[in-house]
This record gives structure tokens, C-alpha cells and sequence, in this order.
């Protein structure tokens, strides 16, 4: 079975400042997928970023940037120079190897402060 | 081009009611997903359809769940003998084929059941 924690349930970031979302996981898999998504007030889950468990390099996309961390579990999320529209509940996800059905983290709302 | 597509966005039913969740997804898109998202359990698989093969219906929560994917496109979540606690929003996924690579999930803007 997988498990995702985002330890953050609240948090402020300034305005053009850098803010980091934590994301731990657990699995037995060798082979998995960890994705992000932003869900604005509006309700639509929006794709972010994706980091394969064998990429050995940070994925990049934009002002999103995923931590990855393998040893330790983590795939956290940094966003840089934070925006008003960046307010949102963000979510860490994960696939297993066999099957693609996701595991979500209970989230983290996002609010950025002007 | 389109995105996934869930009729209806808004569902208000009484309690024992059957109801019907329709999702279009986007075009060329083999495999889809239902969820459902509500307070108390978060965002929780329900099942998943790839191409021909038979559906994974690991997540359903009950036997009164039901999906079926017609021709490979439009999928039908079915709930019957609605409970107060299957008041939800249900999302719908679609990507591309899995085999061989991992594709991001395309969400659509979900139908909110209310069971009253």
C-alpha cells in the first residue's frame, strides 16, 4: 500500500517570496510516479509537475520545482517567487508500478500574502 | 482542444435515489479515473479504465458503485440507493496509456452529489 503525508495543513508566503510544500511517501514499490496539483477555490485539479522515482535529476516547470529526495522519502515542492494566483490547496500524489491510479495527501492550502 | 468533460456539475438527490455521473474524456486518452474528493476521507481512487482491459474497481467503496466505459470514451459512475454519506464531489481523470511511461492526469471540473 502507498501513503502520502503533507505534513502542512496552513501556510503564508509573501508575495514574490519562495515557499516550500512538503511531501513524504511510503511505498514498497521500485518504480512509482509522484506527481503535484494545484486546486484552486474554483474547484479543478491542475497538473504541475511530475518526478519519475528513476529520474535522477529535479523536475522543473516554470516557477515549480520538486525536491526530490529519494533516501528519504521526499518529493517536496518549491515554487519560486510566489504570486496572488498561487493561492490554493496544493496536493502531492503518487502512482504505484503497476497501475496508474493516484494516492493523494491530505493537502496544503496555500495562501499568498501581498 | 477540449478538456475532460462531467455532467452534471451540480447533483442534489434524496436519499435512496439511483444517479448517474457522466464523464467525457479528453480525446485520444486510453485510460480514466474516477475519484471522489469530500471532507472527511480526502481524495480517494474509485476505479480506473485502461482501453480493453478489465476495469481495476479496487477503490469502489460498496457494491451499490458501479462504472462502465462505453466504446472506449464516455464513462457512466453509477450510484444506486444513494446514503447520506456518499455526498461528494466525484472527479473524473483521463491520460494517456500508462505502458511503458507515466502520464500526468487531466482532471475535469467534477459533479458535486449532494444526498439529502
Amino acid at each position: 500500500a502507498q501513503k502520502i503525508t503533507q505534513t502542512q495543513p496552513g501556510m503564508f508566503v509573501q508575495e514574490k517570496e519562495a515557499v516550500t510544500l512538503d511531501c513524504t511517501y511510503d511505498t514498497s514499490d521500485q518504480s512509482y510516479g509522484l506527481f503535484w496539483y494545484k486546486q484552486p477555490s474554483s474547484g479543478e485539479m491542475i497538473f504541475l509537475i511530475y518526478q519519475g522515482s528513476y529520474d535522477e535529476q529535479n523536475a522543473t516547470e516554470g516557477r515549480y520545482s520538486l525536491n526530490f529526495q529519494k533516501a528519504r522519502k521526499s518529493a517536496n515542492l518549491v515554487i519560486s517567487a510566489s504570486q496572488l494566483g498561487d493561492s490554493a490547496m496544493y496536493f502531492c500524489a503518487m502512482t504505484p508500478n503497476a497501475g496508474n491510479m493516484l494516492t493523494f495527501g491530505g493537502g496544503t492550502r496555500l495562501m499568498v500574502k501581498p | 482542444g477540449a478538456g475532460v468533460s462531467q455532467s452534471p456539475s451540480n447533483k442534489v438527490t434524496e436519499k435512496g435515489k439511483d444517479v448517474e455521473l457522466r464523464c467525457d474524456p479528453i480525446s485520444g486518452h486510453t485510460a480514466l479515473y474516477w475519484y471522489r474528493q469530500s471532507l472527511g476521507q480526502g481524495l480517494e481512487f474509485l476505479i480506473y479504465f485502461q482501453g480493453n482491459s478489465a476495469p481495476d474497481k479496487s477503490g469502489l467503496p460498496s457494491d451499490r458503485f458501479s462504472a462502465e466505459r462505453t466504446g472506449g470514451s464516455v464513462s457512466t459512475l453509477t450510484i444506486q440507493r444513494t446514503q447520506q454519506e456518499d455526498s461528494a464531489v466525484y472527479l473524473c481523470a483521463s491520460s494517456l496509456d500508462h505502458s511503458g511511461g507515466t502520464y500526468e492526469q487531466y482532471f475535469g471540473p467534477g459533479t458535486r452529489l449532494t444526498v439529502t
